[in-house]
């Protein structure tokens, strides 16, 4: 199965923006691998944000949005908040029922 | 309330097999594909296998072809993992996860797996 990438680490100050990626080793994301991005605190499970590359979850503030950015899938925080600060993942599926999941991002807010 | 429930984890030699099992309750169980995805301590989410609505569809990750089987009983409103040869790779938190829209949208509390001896 493909490798896909994410930074493994972002900062942003409160009140900034960040663009957090999601690609493949090689190959380019579109949007028939339905991207998604979870976020997920410690102990629990992860939750929604975005799927389908820009549709923003039920209860998901409006500062997340989603995009597809060059070859790659983009989730933008405008305004982060301190409570934003969590482990981001980006899902990408492959067809067929199958899927992949990226190595995260963990970003900090200060 | 949507909700799933997992359970079957536990301790288990290398090896070893296990049942996951997942109760869904609060809407309609037939009409949503479903997929297992696990944890590894310290590490991130690991997709491990679908199942279609109806069933015919199933795919797993290399990571586990082979000595893995997901099923459902949509009668019981349950989905299952047949864990086999179980190895220390294979120690995780095991989700229960609806499939809606490309959207892994409801997540159970997960189910402990850990392959020691």
């Amino acid at each position: 199965q493909p490798v896909v990438t994410q930074e493994p680490s972002f900062s942003v100050s409160p009140g900034g923006t960040v663009t957090l990626t999601c690609g493949f080793s090689s190959g380019s994301v579109s949007t028939y691998n339905y991207p998604s991005w979870y976020q997920q605190t410690p102990g629990q499970a992860p939750r929604t944000l975005i799927y389908t590359t820009n549709t923003r979850s039920s209860g998901v503030p409006d500062r997340f949005s989603g995009s597809i950015l060059g070859t790659k899938a983009a989730l933008t925080i405008t305004g982060a908040q301190a409570d934003d600060e969590s482990d981001y993942y980006c899902v990408l599926y492959m067809g067929s029922g199958n899927w992949v999941f990226g190595g995260g991002t963990k970003l900090t807010v200060l | 309330e949507v909700q799933v429930v997992e359970s079957g984890g536990g301790l288990v030699q290398p090896g070893g097999s296990l049942r996951l099992s997942c109760a869904a309750s609060g809407f309609t169980f037939s009409s949503y594909s479903m997929n297992w995805v696990r944890q590894a301590p310290g590490k991130g989410p690991e997709w491990v296998s679908y199942i279609h609505n109806s069933g015919p569809i199933i795919s797993y990750a290399d990571s586990v072809k082979g000595r893995f089987t997901i099923s459902r009983d949509n009668a019981k409103n349950s989905l299952y993992l047949q864990m086999d040869s179980l190895t220390a790779e294979d120690t995780a938190v095991y989700y229960c996860v609806r499939d809606y829209n490309y959207n892994f949208d409801v997540w159970g509390q997960g189910t402990v797996v850990a392959v020691s001896s």
